[in-house]
């Protein structure tokens, strides 16, 4: 079966760095994405990695390891506004996208 | 922001009666799709379409139909609604189904089933 895996929830203080992780195991990959979702709203869109290393964006760089199926979202110079769920998303062999639960991230003044 | 609406925004049912919902976009994107979001479970596919008059089924179809007339409106209909089918439901919309897929969600419409 296909899997995405992810903290269920996460902690940390405002401005500091947080690291969510995702591990996968899916049938085929074409890329892995990364969305945040605030509470009560839709998800948009973050980042996305389908080679190996790290994309920077701002204050928020994702990474991808495909040999080990695993990737991380590191958020740094954290604000209160970056309380949210992160979801981990791949997209399998068929180019549907396969989503983890989230994790949702909490930040504490 | 991409123009994607969603109606009606909540929805209380009851069991065994009909529900459609309703979604509309003015990107004139390809590719349309169905999610439910539910706690402890990732976005779970329900159908998606890739043109008009051109559905398929997502990994969690059962019970659900899908229409597409026009490229801007993508209708989900319960046809006999249930309990386990009270979610949350995002429609989201992409340009193409290749690898990079970046998919823009609507504003989501949470469905009540009594």
């Amino acid at each position: 079966g296909q899997n995405i895996d992810q903290p269920t929830e996460m902690t940390a203080t405002e401005g500091a760095i947080v690291q969510i992780n995702c591990t996968y195991q899916t049938s085929g990959f074409n890329g892995l994405f990364w969305y945040q979702q605030h509470a009560g709203e839709a998800p948009t869109f973050l980042s996305y990695n389908v080679l190996d290393g790290l994309e920077e964006k701002g204050r928020f760089s994702s990474f991808l390891s495909r040999s080990k199926g695993y990737s991380y979202l590191l958020l740094k110079e954290l604000q209160m506004k970056d309380s949210a769920s992160y979801l981990c998303a791949v997209m399998d062999s068929n180019y549907q996208l396969i989503w983890g639960a989230g994790t949702k991230l909490i930040i504490k003044p | 922001d991409a123009g994607i609406t969603q109606s009606p925004r909540h929805k209380v049912t009851e069991t065994g009666t009909p529900v459609t919902l309703r979604c509309h976009q003015t990107e004139n994107h390809r590719y349309m799709y169905w999610y439910r979001q539910d706690p402890g479970h990732g976005l779970r596919l329900i159908h998606y379409s890739y043109g008009v008059k051109d559905t398929d089924k997502g990994e969690v179809s059962d019970g659900y139909s899908v229409s597409r007339s026009k490229t801007e409106d993508f209708l989900l209909t319960l046809e006999s609604a249930t309990s386990s089918q009270t979610s949350v439901y995002f429609c989201a919309i992409s340009e193409s189904g290749g690898s990079y897929n970046e998919q823009f969600f609507g504003p989501g419409t949470r469905l009540t089933v009594l």
